[in-house]
């Protein structure tokens, strides 16, 4: 079965500083997409990125950028210069390929994220 | 372009009654989901609609269904309430069932069962 595991169940950072939250999958699959999550205290899950899984090049979104270990099966996401607004519970998630369960997604743990002025 | 929205805010039922929640995807999102986010367990899928049919449900009891209407916008019911049927449900849409597209996500229905 899939899974999804983030180690971190907290990190904290100084504003303006980086920060990586480190995130690990199994699967037998060979194409998927991966993706990351922020929610804040409001609860609304927020899409931050992306990641196609037969895609080498590491997706990047402004100050959000991952680094996607395939074969380590491994999906790190960086935020630079940390911004108060950042602080937020980050999930990691794997989504199903469509042929097996829908598309449904797994998610992982989540890591508390606080940033600090 | 509006998002997904999610109504009731919040709901609060009393143990053995039924609740019904319901989600509205964005336009032109045929694929509806739905997940359940309580504490302690993680966010975990409940089901996913698509074109009005159930697709897929996760592992959880038949207590726990739902319909998608032709407007796509969808309805979670859960019939006799338990306690740990307390928990944030959050609905989810995206543009197809199939594929790899975006799942895009409501705020979410705070459900308390007393």
């Amino acid at each position: 079965a899939q899974t999804v595991t983030q180690s971190q169940p907290e990190m904290s950072v100084q504003e303006a500083e980086t920060v990586t939250l480190s995130c690990t999958y199994d699967t037998s699959e060979s194409d998927y997409y991966l993706f990351w999550y922020k929610q804040p205290p409001s609860r609304q899950m927020i899409l931050v990125i992306r990641q196609e899984a037969y895609k080498q090049q590491n997706a990047t979104e402004n100050r959000f950028s991952v680094n996607f270990q395939k074969a380590a099966k491994s999906f790190s996401l960086k935020i630079s210069d940390s911004q108060l607004g950042d602080a937020a519970m980050y999930f990691c998630a794997y989504r199903m390929p469509f042929y097996n369960q829908g598309g449904k997604l797994i998610f992982g743990q989540g890591t508390e994220l606080s940033v600090k002025p | 372009e509006a998002g997904v929205t999610q109504s009731p805010t919040h709901l609060i039922k009393t143990r053995g009654q039924q609740a019904t929640l319901r989600c509205s995807p964005i336009s032109g999102h045929t694929s509806v989901y739905w997940y359940q986010q309580a504490l302690g367990l993680g966010l975990q899928f409940l089901l996913w609609y698509d074109e009005g049919e159930e697709r897929n449900r996760g592992n959880f009891p038949p207590r726990f269904s739902g319909r998608q209407f032709p407007n796509y916008s969808s309805e979670l019911n859960v019939n006799a309430l338990e306690l740990e049927d307390s928990a944030l449900y959050l609905c989810a849409s995206s543009l197809a069932g199939g594929g790899y597209d975006t799942q895009y996500f409501g705020p979410g229905t705070r459900l308390t069962v007393l």
